[in-house]
């Protein structure tokens, strides 16, 4: 089965320091993973997705992540944080098509200090 | 980019009533839609898929009579949960791929029901 762990529930980082966000994934198959955020009372928007090629992907918003197999990690980074960037980020695996279900992580949410 | 509205954005309705959400995808067509719950600070729960022309195929554990899904046509697939109650009361969110595309989903805005 599929699973997706992201191990901070809550991080606080202040404006303009870098930002790392964990996320490990279990899966059968060649795992597709992706990042979402997700602002209060909204819907999710995506960030970036990983499915081949260049193990660094980057994304909107200044954001990138690293799949690491040997790891079994997508860890989302960001080199200095915005205030606006303050909301809920979501780590998840699937398959490849758009048929396929994901998995989402239980979240970490991001509080920016100012 | 591709787009997906969902309608109603909130809605409030009563004890034993039923309330339909809407999920259109605007500029593309989407054989497949999903439908999450979501629980206050927590994750994204997969209710069903919604497969276009077809019956939806519901998550263990989930009332396929009270969460009717229907697909009707390539952009709209539309929940109705039925005799609501209080315990429905949640965020719901619905999500489509791109016909032939890669994977990635796009989100729908969400809607907040709230069963009184």
């Amino acid at each position: 089965a599929q699973s997706v762990t992201q191990p901070d529930i809550h991080i606080t980082v202040s404006e303009g320091a870098s930002l790392e966000l964990r996320c490990n994934y279990s899966y059968g198959a060649t795992p597709y993973l992706f990042w979402y955020v997700q602002s209060p009372g909204q819907g999710l928007q995506l960030l970036l997705k990983y499915f081949s090629g260049d193990t660094l992907v980057q994304g909107i918003k200044g954001f990138e992540a690293e799949f690491k197999r040997s790891q079994s990690s997508f860890n989302l980074r960001k080199p200095s944080v915005h205030w606006s960037d303050a909301a809920e980020y979501f780590c998840a695996v699937g398959a490849r098509g758009t048929a396929s279900k994901l998995t989402f992580g239980t979240g970490t949410r991001l509080q920016v200090t100012l | 980019g591709a787009v997906v509205s969902q309608h109603p954005s909130r809605v409030i309705c009563k004890s034993g009533t039923s309330v339909k959400i809407e999920c259109r995808s605007l500029d593309f067509q989407a054989t497949t839609m999903f439908w999450y719950r979501q629980f206050p600070k927590q994750s994204l729960m997969l209710m069903a898929t919604s497969n276009e022309g077809s019956k939806a195929t519901y998550e263990q554990g989930v009332e396929k009579d009270k969460f009717l899904i229907n697909h009707a046509s390539l952009t709209l697939s539309t929940l109705t949960v039925t005799s609501a109650h209080p315990e429905d009361s949640s965020f719901y969110i619905c999500s489509a791929g791109e016909r032939g595309g890669m994977g990635g989903y796009t989100f729908g805005s969400g809607t907040r029901l709230t069963v009184v």
